[in-house]
């Protein structure tokens, strides 16, 4: 069965950066995009971007560059997110979701989705 | 970027209640259109993709429609386990867009 399991919630100060990872199991990893979501305490859905899987290509949505890079490692099916010079308003929950179509046909929605890892930055 | 704009921003209802969630596109989206719902400290669930396409192992109570700006996801008959909140999503274009969110809680 298809999984993506997130790395375990981080508490950073101001400043500092943070690597959130997700790693896929279940299916063929290069076969199907992974994108990024924040949901900001008590609020809605925010898209990051995406990155192909298969290239390696980013893509990331206005407000998500500079400070954040999305990353893979294909030998052991993990997709990563780092953000960096973190600031107060970054406290979220980050959930990597993938693609629900072949990555030929890819950013779509969202089929399967990890469980979220809350990133909290306070000094 | 294209907004997306959901009514009623929350709603009450009862176990057995048909149910009717909007969601308006600022321009036309054709049938890109997901639903999603969302409970409490949990990642969202795909429900419906293609505006219509219900996703495998999503009860058939659920259902939507449209195409264009207007869409509408549908839950014919309420069950405990629907109390959540459902957000509307598009992929016509970049950036893909969620909508605001609907909350169905219980009356």
């Amino acid at each position: 069965q298809v999984q993506l399991v997130q790395s375990g919630s981080e508490l950073k100060k101001p400043g500092a950066s943070v690597k959130v990872s997700c790693k896929a199991s279940g299916y063929t990893f290069t076969s199907y995009a992974m994108n990024w979501v924040r949901q900001a305490p008590g609020q809605g859905l925010e898209w990051m971007g995406w990155i192909n899987t298969n290239t390696g290509n980013p893509t990331y949505a206005q407000g998500f560059t500079g400070r954040f890079v999305f990353s893979l490692d294909t030998s052991v099916s993990t997709a990563y997110l780092q953000i960096s010079s973190l600031k107060a308003e970054d406290t979220a929950v980050y959930y990597c979701a993938r693609d629900a179509f072949d990555i030929a046909v890819a950013g779509t929605c969202f089929d399967y989705w990890g469980q979220g890892t809350l990133v909290t930055v306070s000094s | 970027a294209i907004q997306l704009t959901q009514s009623p921003s929350s709603l009450s209802a009862s176990v057995g209640d048909r149910v009717t969630i909007t969601c308006r596109a600022s321009q036309g989206i054709s049938s890109a259109l997901a639903w999603y719902q969302q409970k409490p400290g949990k990642a969202p669930k795909l429900l419906i993709y293609d505006a219509s396409s219900l996703e495998s192992g999503v009860p058939s109570r659920f259902s939507g429609s449209g195409s264009g700006t207007d869409f509408t996801l549908t839950i014919s008959s309420l069950q405990p386990e629907d109390f959540a909140t459902y957000y509307c999503q598009q992929f016509n274009s970049y950036p893909r867009t969620f909508g605001p969110g609907t909350k169905v809680d219980i009356k």
